[in-house]
């Protein structure tokens, strides 16, 4: 079934480790996103990217880092230097097509973050 | 710059009742709208969006959403709801870059 696929759901890291959460897609989408979610604060966007080899800063990126290597794979790390990292983190994906407003974004079903 | 407001955080609704969940939005430029849906520990699905054309627009599970340019509003609508509605929706507005700007959701409780 074609989706996106992200990795591991639950995860509990010490204070100071760097943690990688996987995200994969095969709906050949161009676009993918990482979105943050912490309780009645909606979801904010902390990275995305339009292409391979490109991303884009969003409005919460400190303390986060990403690669797109492949168009399929849009890992996202959570550095030490990201002061409350405890969150649910969404994954997402989209075409871009002839405008990039308007289209629709797919959703993984999302990793949580526990830091102890 | 955009932005979108939920104006309920909680709406506590009975069974079968109808139910309308607020949402209005600023931006300075046309905008494409969307309703997402958030079942627990899940990620999120389209219910409907607005892009352009007939000003109400039907989504899946009977919900539909009326977009209104003078009121900035996009309220999203269910004339009888089920114990299955019970979920957080949002409301979410598109920027030009593609991405998504969310407003902080609002919780549907739907009670027998």
């Amino acid at each position: 079934d074609g989706g996106i696929t992200q990795s591991p759901k639950y995860l509990f890291r010490k204070e100071g480790q760097n943690v990688t959460l996987s995200c994969e897609q095969n709906l050949n989408h161009d676009a993918m996103y990482w979105y943050r979610q912490d309780p009645g604060q909606g979801l904010r966007l902390i990275y995305y990217s339009q292409i391979v080899n490109d991303f884009q800063k969003g409005d919460i990126a400190e303390g986060y880092s990403v690669s797109r290597e492949k168009k399929e794979s849009f890992p996202l790390t959570v550095t030490s230097a990201q002061k409350n990292p405890t969150a649910f983190y969404l994954c997402a994906s989209s075409e871009l097509g002839q405008g990039k407003s308007g289209n629709t974004i797919y959703f993984g079903e999302g990793s949580w973050l526990t830091v102890v | 710059a955009q932005s979108v407001t939920q104006l309920d955080s909680q709406v506590p609704v009975f069974e079968e009742a109808p139910v309308e969940l607020r949402c209005n939005y600023s931006s300075s430029v046309s905008v494409y709208l969307f309703w997402y849906v958030q079942y627990p520990n899940q990620g999120l699905q389209l219910l409907l969006k607005y892009l352009s054309g007939s000003t109400l627009v039907k989504g899946i599970n009977g919900f539909e959403a009326e977009f209104n340019k003078s009121q900035t509003s996009f309220h999203l609508r269910k004339p009888s709801v089920h114990i299955s509605d019970t979920a957080e929706y949002f409301c979410a507005v598109s920027r030009s870059q593609g991405n998504l700007i969310f407003g902080k959701g609002t919780k549907l409780s739907v009670k027998p």
